[in-house]
């Protein structure tokens, strides 16, 4: 069964660092999107793609995030700066028609 | 704004009790209600998707039926690899994103 896959599991960084978290969408899929969850706390939707361009963004999604698709097959979060705030689940998606699928999410812990 | 309510937040059943989860939303151009498993640190696990008043869908233990306001996940002889927060979902507008519920955290025990 095709799956959303990501990497890493786990990131731990400090304060003010930039990283980049990474995703592989199903293969036949066209929106993509990642969505984040701090613990305890519900689903938020942070941005979707689609045909290569944002398509939608929340407003958590501001000048510190970004997304690019930059081969076929993978898609990547791109947070800069980072903030204690930014511990959180990142999930990323990716939908056919009728069905949403999730990744297993990279942990961010910001120290 | 749309709206995406559960209940209730937390239900324990014995093993075999037979119950229903609600999800209550108000939104503007319903184009998917999702219904999703996450278990502790893992990633949201698609179950279904409804579109109209009326649906249902069933899977294994599983149906999920709705209507105009809300959404029902209804669980038939519980075992406690149920045991998860089920989350409900909704998807509008351009369809580019779906809203969370809070979910309902489902403990199963023998």
């Amino acid at each position: 069964e095709p799956e959303v896959t990501q990497t890493p599991s786990h990131q731990v960084t400090q304060m003010g660092q930039e990283v980049i978290l990474r995703c592989v969408p199903i293969s036949n899929h066209l929106y993509f999107y990642w969505y984040r969850q701090i613990l305890g706390q519900k689903v938020e939707f942070l941005v979707s793609f689609y045909n290569n361009e944002i398509s939608e963004k929340s407003e958590i999604f501001d000048d510190q995030f970004s997304v690019e698709r930059p081969d076929g097959s993978n898609f990547t979060l791109k947070i800069r700066s980072t903030k204690l705030e930014d511990s959180a689940m990142y999930f990323c998606a990716s939908r056919s028609a009728s069905e949403q699928y999730f990744g297993p999410g990279t942990r961010l812990t910001v120290t | 704004e749309d709206q995406v309510t559960q209940s209730p937040e937390a239900l324990r059943l014995q093993e075999g009790e037979s119950s229903s989860l609600n999800c209550s939303y108000t939104v503007s151009g319903l184009r998917g209600l999702f219904w999703y498993r996450q278990d502790p640190g893992k990633g949201p696990e698609f179950l279904f998707t409804l579109y109209s008043a009326g649906e249902e869908k069933e899977k294994e233990r599983l149906k999920a039926t709705l209507t105009k306001k809300e959404s029902f996940l209804h669980i038939t002889a519980p075992k406690p690899e149920d045991s998860a927060t089920y989350l409900c979902a909704v998807l509008t507008g351009g369809g580019n994103k779906l809203t969370f519920g809070t979910g309902t955290q489902l403990k199963v025990e023998l």
